[in-house]
């Protein structure tokens, strides 16, 4: 089966404009997860979506956003950026059950300058 | 609030060597805990979850609520093992993860 795929694979940015990233789950899976990986920070839980809903959201500002369309792919958007925003952004696609495992993407790595 | 803890940033053992890798977790409800590996140059990918109670790689880890632990463990390292391991809380919560190191 293909994998979760994320692009684009590398985005260079500078600080105030805007970033868009995207994702397209396992076939199959409704749910889409993000996450932000910053250097010594592990995995920063960003944004849940489930059958075209915000189910849930980290701890993150107003300015990092997102929605899911009708084939459950997904979108990133990250708004005025920020040079602490540099990360892998990391997308991951579960069943959409409570508690289903993830299966992650390669992530997209934004670097803002 | 949910929060993982991952005590050990690094961790290097030789090969042949027991292995642990600590996950310890703090959440009021009923937890459900896993393990991702992420292999050199490889995505993220589940190791094993807490309700499956299977061993994968020669790996196990027994939840323990009393003391609200997750521990990884493996009794004999290889070295195809080094990679960075992450304990993970219903799925979301993460922590901060783990590189293993196995020296030949």
């Amino acid at each position: 089966e293909a994998g979760v795929t994320q692009s684009p694979t590398h985005l260079i940015k500078t600080r105030g404009q805007q970033a868009t990233l995207r994702c397209s789950p396992i076939s199959g899976h409704t749910s889409v997860y993000w996450y932000q990986q910053a250097l010594g920070l592990g995995l920063q839980f960003l944004l849940w979506y489930d059958e075209g809903e915000e189910r849930n959201r980290g701890n993150f500002p107003p300015r990092f956003s997102g929605r899911q369309f009708p084939n459950y792919s997904s979108e990133l958007n990250v708004n005025a950026l920020e040079l602490e925003d540099s990360a892998l952004y990391l997308c991951a696609s579960s069943l959409g059950q409570e508690n289903s495992p993830l299966h992650f993407g390669n992530g997209t790595r934004l670097t803002v300058t | 609030a949910q929060r993982v803890t991952q005590p050990e940033k690094l961790l290097s053992v030789f090969k042949g060597a027991p292995v642990e890798l600590k996950c310890n977790y703090s959440y009021s409800g009923s937890p459900e805990l896993f393990w991702y590996v992420q292999y050199s140059r490889q995505r993220l990918q589940l190791l094993l979850r807490h309700i499956s109670r299977e061993s994968i790689k020669g790996f196990t880890a027994d939840l323990n609520k009393g003391e609200t632990s997750f521990h990884l463990k493996k009794p004999f390292a290889q070295e195809e093992d080094s990679a960075m391991y992450y304990c993970a809380l219903n799925g979301v919560t993460f922590g901060k993860g783990t590189h293993l190191i196995i020296q030949p």
